[in-house]
């Protein structure tokens, strides 16, 4: 199974900041990387898919970027609306794998 | 707009069996590959198994914690996905959540989630 290493696994940032989150892969997924967004009590929300694209309807704050075992989640400036968890996906491979969650709160 | 909406959710015994339905509606069901993925309380997502569309195989994959006592079904003229439980044990607690799966494997679509707790 490919693991997927997420850091930091927390964060404390001020609105405004700029936020860098890193998944690694065991090996390479080339970019079958997607990244979500989750808040207390919901349902995830896609926000990246295939390493860089972003999903219909996401801030253009937010972006990826990588590909083979090493990516990025970058918000460039931190909105009230972003803490929040985010996850990073493989789906190059069965089983599909997640990390372990960035938690992302209000410094 | 896409909706999925599970239900089953429930307190059962360890051993006992469970299944869970989720309602599709708003988007083209018999065309869309359709996994189950679960959050045990407080801790992160986990993939539990997918299946595919009738045309490309109905095929299911599912994963090693639940392999040989989880079974995805679909019924497409109901638009409704199925995930039946059996042997269930106290780590099967969570929330199951039923989602759509696109292009590069992506979850674009999830439901609202039902809980399952495993408890004696």
């Amino acid at each position: 199974d490919i693991q997927m290493t997420q850091s930091p696994s927390s964060l404390s940032a001020s609105v405004g900041d700029r936020v860098t989150i890193t998944c690694r892969a065991s090996q390479s997924i080339t970019s079958y990387l997607n990244w979500y967004q989750q808040k207390p009590g919901k349902a995830p929300k896609l926000l990246i898919y295939a390493a860089s694209s972003l999903q219909s309807g996401v801030p253009s704050r937010f972006s990826g970027s990588g590909s083979g075992t090493d990516f990025t989640l970058t918000i460039s400036s931190l909105q009230p609306e972003d803490f929040a968890t985010y996850y990073c996906q493989n789906s190059y491979s069965i089983p599909i794998t997640f990390g372990q969650g960035t938690r992302l709160e209000i410094k | 707009e896409v909706q999925l909406v599970e239900s089953g959710g429930d307190l059962v015994k360890p051993g006992g069996s469970l299944r869970l339905s989720c309602a599709a509606s708003q988007f083209t069901f018999s065309n869309a590959w359709m996994t189950w993925v679960r959050q045990a309380p407080g801790k992160g997502l986990e993939w539990v198994g997918r299946i595919k569309t009738n045309p490309d195989g109905g095929t299911t994959d599912y994963a090693a914690p639940v392999k040989g006592r989880f079974t995805i079904s679909r019924d497409d003229s109901k638009n409704t996905l199925y995930l039946q439980m059996n042997s269930l044990k106290t780590e099967d607690t969570a929330v199951y959540y039923c989602t759509t799966v696109v292009g590069f494997g992506e979850v674009d679509y999830w439901g609202q989630g039902t809980l399952v707790t495993v408890s004696s």
